[in-house]
């Protein structure tokens, strides 16, 4: 099993839409959780950090439940701006290092 | 504030050269990471260093890598000598120590180094 799981997409969604992308990751001792965005050929960027109540920024709302190690990122009307790879990062244990996936790629369309 | 910063954004050797890449964190950083990430593959930590020391070296490919931070300032991923599959772009991030009860430091990245092994 793949330590980060997203759905690759993409999703390509006319402007104003809402998406939501599901991740799930498999190490139960992660404790920290983030969505980064990554345009092409750039790195990653912290989009948000992910707390287990759940927690919004703007237009983007992500969700965490920790028993089901399963976390989602929701962005409400969307822009073209928006167009990127948006990736589950769990951060590994007791360890500093950051666990990616492969990412969603969002593609927003006029 | 400058951010993480990464020498060179290319580099194109043949097999068997030697590479070294540069980063330079955010002044400040204790925490600083090498990533790596290979064509059609996702991002993979390589190592992580506080301050000086080498905190974690888990993600370390072979020990024809070798990552340096003397001085607990910039740092230093060399490649000796280099394979075809060490191709891919090399990340490096910074963080600040860790604040209790936060949860958990965020990782500034560099643009990282592309490189190409012929």
């Amino acid at each position: 099993r793949k330590e980060v799981e997203q759905d690759p997409g993409p999703f390509n969604v006319p402007e104003g839409a809402t998406v939501a992308f599901n991740c799930t990751y498999s190490n139960s001792a992660s404790q920290s959780f983030f969505w980064y965005r990554q345009d092409c050929r750039k790195e990653p960027k912290l989009l948000m950090s992910v707390y287990s109540s759940g927690n919004e920024d703007g237009r983007f709302t992500a969700q965490l439940n920790r028993a089901s190690q399963y976390i989602s990122l929701l962005i409400r009307d969307s822009k073209l701006s928006d167009s990127a790879t948006y990736l589950c990062v769990p951060r590994g244990g007791s360890q500093g290092n950051l666990i990616f996936g492969k990412g969603t790629k969002l593609s927003v369309k006029p | 504030e400058a951010g993480v910063t990464q020498f060179p954004s290319h580099s194109v050797i043949e097999k068997g050269q030697t590479v070294t890449l540069r980063c330079d964190p955010i002044s400040g950083h204790d925490n600083l990471y090498w990533y790596r990430r290979v064509m059609g593959k996702e991002i993979k930590f390589l190592l992580h260093f506080v301050k000086e020391s080498k905190q974690d070296e888990s993600g370390m490919p072979n020990n024809r890598f070798l990552a340096e931070r003397t001085g607990g300032t910039y740092s230093t991923l060399k490649v000796q000598p280099a394979e075809l599959e060490d191709s891919g772009v090399y990340f490096c991030a910074s963080s600040q120590d860790r604040v209790a009860g936060l949860p958990g430091e965020t990782q500034y990245f560099g643009p990282g180094t592309r490189l190409l092994v012929l």
